[in-house]
């Protein structure tokens, strides 16, 4: 069964320092997200991404946040200087829009956890 | 999207049927149901979905109220495995519309 892939699973870096995640969602899907859960809290969504350019992003991605998809298989998130209050399971999401609406069923990965020290 | 209110926590033994309530009186016309599940910090998991008739899959079966304002989350032969947090989101379906996770139900079987 197809899956959402990510890595690396658990990313340790230095407060200030710059961090790349990185998703390869399903190959037919055609929108893609990124979330995140801070430890014992809710998921919150972080940015969806659709033809190359960000749909919608939650006031969390701000501009310390990008997103890319720099190849046809990959899609990644970028904290250009993280801060402690980064750290937190980091989820991508991809969904096939070509499908009914009705189905339309984000399909999650495995998570990166990212810790900031 | 609507708000959803779903118990904090239930308990289940194994091999019995798990119902999961969900109330979402606020629902909107074009808002489907959606049911995903989170199993130990691991990324959520899609499980069913539904709008308004009463959805069966190989995971689980969804029963929605007449009006819609409220609906049930059937796993029918529940194991240890099913042990997992339950989030019943509310949502449009069309475009990319986000996910809006609340605190969801932790469910716990019981051998």
């Amino acid at each position: 069964e197809p899956e959402v892939t990510q890595t690396p699973s658990h990313q340790v870096t230095q407060m200030g320092q710059e961090v790349i995640l990185r998703c390869v969602p399903i190959s037919n899907h055609l929108y893609f997200y990124w979330y995140r859960q801070i430890l014992g809290q809710k998921v919150e969504f972080l940015v969806s991404f659709y033809n190359n350019e960000i749909s919608e992003k939650s006031e969390i991605f701000d501009d310390q946040f990008s997103v890319e998809r720099p190849d046809g298989s990959n899609f990644t998130l970028k904290i250009r200087s993280t801060k402690l209050e980064d750290s937190a399971m980091y989820f991508c999401a991809s969904s096939d829009v070509r499908q009914t609406p009705a189905k339309n069923i984000q399909y999650f990965g495995a998570g990166t956890r990212l810790s900031v020290l | 999207d609507a708000k959803t209110t779903q118990p904090t926590s239930m308990d289940c033994a194994e091999g019995r049927a798990a119902n999961l309530p969900c109330n979402h009186s606020t629902i909107s016309g074009n808002e489907y149901v959606y049911w995903y599940r989170q199993i130990h910090s691991q990324g959520p998991q899609y499980i069913i979905h539904g709008l308004k008739n009463n959805e069966t899959n190989e995971m689980a079966s969804l029963i929605i109220t007449e009006d819609r304002k409220s609906s049930t989350l059937i796993l029918p032969h529940a194991t240890l495995r099913d042990t997992a947090v339950y989030y019943c989101i509310v949502r449009v379906y069309f475009g990319n519309e986000k996910l809006t996770f609340g605190t969801g139900t932790r469910l716990t079987i019981i051998p």
